[in-house]
């Protein structure tokens, strides 16, 4: 029962490309959120989807960034034009319900940009 | 929205401590969880505990709900119990995310 994928798992990108993070949930998981950590602090809340809905994405800059989680496929998380202050880890839980329940976490992304 | 803060920030044990972090948040909640990133930087789901007392091996949690804190017990701790220790919570107003403090780092020297 493999557990939250994330690829890859560490990304490099120049200033104005773009970056893509995928998420694939544990199995019969339908609830994903995404969280950024950056170096020595905690884990910031970014955004929350079901399959096919985004349900809050309250914690999610207004420009560059977007989210979604098809119907088939892993969830993607897309930022454009990338800058050096996106350099973090991306990290994607998922759980079976909503609010309450255990999440679990992937191991990650690690996004530089140079 | 609801604010998690933690303490101490660090923590230095000696192998084979016993220790106590701590965990106030502002508002009530309906999910409250522990976990443990290690040096590697994966994050393990330690405790689902919106109320009441759990144990698993060394490590224990008891969330006070009423009085909006929980605790963390580590005994006997060991080496690879270093990391940083998150709670985080869901709750309040902003009922859909969950809201991490700011973590405790733990080192237990050998």
């Amino acid at each position: 029962n493999a557990g939250v994928m994330q690829n890859p798992r560490h990304l490099v990108r120049r200033r104005g490309q773009e970056a893509r993070l995928r998420c694939s949930p544990m199995k019969g998981h339908s609830h994903v959120y995404w969280y950024r950590q950056l170096p020595e602090e905690g884990l910031k809340f970014m955004v929350y989807l079901q399959k096919e809905n985004i349900i809050d994405e309250s914690g999610m800059p207004k420009e560059r960034f977007s989210a979604e989680f098809p119907k088939e496929g892993p969830s993607i998380l897309r930022i454009q034009q990338v800058v050096r202050g996106d350099s973090a880890a991306y990290f994607c839980a998922s759980s079976h319900t909503g609010s309450t329940e255990k999440l679990f976490f992937g191991s990650g992304t690690q996004l530089s940009v140079l | 929205g609801i604010q998690v803060e933690q303490s101490p920030p660090d923590l230095i044990l000696q192998e084979g401590a016993n220790s106590t972090l701590r965990c106030n948040f502002s508002d009530s909640v309906n999910n409250l969880q522990w976990f443990h990133q290690n040096p590697w930087g994966q994050l393990i789901n330690l405790f689902y505990i919106p109320s009441g007392t759990k144990q698993n091996g060394r490590l224990s949690a008891t969330t006070v709900a009423t009085e909006r804190y929980s605790l963390l017990y580590i005994s006997s701790s060991q080496t690879t119990d270093s990391g940083v220790y998150f709670c985080a919570v869901k709750g309040g107003a902003a009922g859909n995310k969950l809201t991490f403090g700011g973590g405790t780092r733990v080192l237990v020297k050998p």
